[in-house]
């Protein structure tokens, strides 16, 4: 079964220092898809990245920058220069691949809430 | 372009009742997800519907039904409310599997539903 843990429940700093988010994920499939999203007070949830399972690059996207480790089960987030506007519930997410009649039903991890003091 | 819509925005109920949510994809999208966000908790997949089936369920009761019409909006329906149920229920429209995936899920703004 397909799993996904944030354990950082809140994390607290300053605006302008830098923060990461961790996500480890579990699943038996060789091919799935990770994503992130942004969860702010309105309730909506909104898509930051997605990545899938053969491409471990990094990448970055202005002050935001994801790290893909494979060998780790990992795929943490970084913010650069954190903004009060930054502050959100952020959740971790895996698809497994698409096989026979299945569909694609994301599993969330419990999400991290982020809180950025001016 | 319209985003995904979900109707109504917050809603209170008794226990025991019925309740339809409703949720209209975003434009393109032929595909509806729905997910249960307990507070401060994850979302939680209930269900998946494509081509008017529901196509995958999560771990979820059978008080817990679906439709999806032929316009791709779709309904989710919760019988015998428990107090239990009171949670965010979230929408996310997309592309049909293994489509969905790729290109990602657009989430609407979710249906508040708190049971009395």
């Amino acid at each position: 079964a397909q799993k996904v843990t944030q354990a950082q429940t809140e994390i607290s700093v300053v605006e302008k220092e830098d923060v990461t988010l961790d996500c480890v994920y579990e699943t038996r499939d060789t091919t799935y898809y990770l994503f992130w999203y942004k969860q702010p007070p309105s309730g909506e949830l909104v898509f930051l990245i997605r990545r899938n399972s053969f491409d471990e690059q990094n990448e970055i996207s202005g002050r935001y920058s994801w790290n893909f480790q494979k060998s780790t089960s990992s795929f943490n987030f970084t913010i650069t220069a954190s903004q009060v506007v930054d502050s959100a519930v952020y959740f971790c997410a895996l698809s497994e691949a698409y096989s026979g009649g299945g569909a694609d039903g994301l599993t969330f991890g419990k999400g991290t809430h982020l809180i950025i003091q001016p | 372009d319209a985003g995904v819509t979900q109707s109504p925005t917050h809603l209170i109920k008794t226990r025991g009742q019925q309740v339809t949510l409703r949720c209209s994809p975003k434009s393109g999208h032929d595909t509806v997800s729905w997910y249960q966000q307990a507070l401060g908790q994850g979302p939680q997949f209930i269900f998946q519907y494509y081509e008017e089936e529901e196509r995958q369920r999560g771990n979820f009761p059978d008080r817990f039904s679906g439709h999806q019409f032929p316009n791709y909006s779709s309904e989710l329906n919760v019988n015998a409310l428990l107090l239990g149920d009171s949670a965010l229920y979230l929408c996310a429209s997309s592309f049909p599997p293994p489509t969905g995936r790729r290109y990602g899920y657009t989430f609407g703004s979710g249906t508040r539903l708190t049971v009395v």
